[in-house]
């Protein structure tokens, strides 16, 4: 089946540390996304990337880092920078083309500090 | 720059009773708008998508959405609203050969009373 895998499902962060959260995507969709979503403010974008070994930063992105070596992964780093880390991360991946503009999403990571 | 307003938090509705949950977008050309859903802890799954065409999308689960140019909305209705609807709502919009990411809205929240 294709689809987009995030792992873990949770994940607890000290105070100082940096956490890796994995995205792993079998559609060969050129673009993928890391989304932050906090109770009542929707999908705040957080990095994307269209090609491999290149990405833009979305709205939010001081505090987090991403990679982009494969098409299938898009890795995101949460940094000790990143003041209030606690969230539900959400990983998605979209196909290039107007057939295709809609997103598919990971079943999402919850990250939190404690 | 594009916008989308969902001015409902929270909707509640009795099992068996219509639903329609409200969608407005801000922006100059005709967008690409999807619908999806996202149950408690889970990712965002699509229900339906407009692209272009027909105004009255029929999508998963026996939701409909359709389109209004002259009023920049995309409600999402169900003629019936069954207990497993409850969920968070989430209307989408994107631009074709824009890859930079989907404006989504800060949700609506369902709740259905037996």
């Amino acid at each position: 089946d294709g689809g987009i895998t995030q792992s873990p499902k949770y994940l607890f962060r000290k105070e100082g540390q940096n956490v890796t959260l994995s995205c792993e995507q079998n559609l060969n969709h050129d673009a993928m996304y890391w989304y932050r979503q906090d109770p009542g403010q929707g999908l705040r974008l957080i990095y994307y990337s269209q090609i491999v070994n290149d990405f833009q930063k979305g709205d939010i992105a001081e505090g987090y880092s991403v990679s982009r070596e494969k098409k299938e992964s898009f890795p995101l780093t949460v940094t000790s920078a990143q003041k209030n880390p606690t969230a539900f991360y959400l990983c998605a991946s979209r196909g290039q083309g107007k057939a295709v503009a809609e997103a598919f999403f990971g079943q999402g990571t919850r990250l939190t500090v404690v | 720059a594009q916008s989308v307003t969902q001015p409902d938090i929270h909707i509640t509705v009795s099992e068996g009773a219509s639903l329609e949950l409200r969608c407005n977008y801000s922006y100059g050309a005709t967008p690409y708008l999807f619908w999806y859903v996202q149950s408690p802890g889970q990712g965002l799954q699509l229900l339906l998508k407009y692209f272009s065409g027909d105004t009255l999308v029929q999508g998963i689960k026996g939701f409909e959405a359709e389109f209004k140019r002259s009023q920049s909305s995309f409600n999402l209705r169900k003629p019936s609203v069954h207990w497993s609807d409850a969920a968070e709502y989430f209307c989408a919009v994107g631009f074709s050969g824009s890859a930079r990411q989907l404006t989504f809205g800060s949700g609506t929240q369902l709740t259905v009373l037996p």
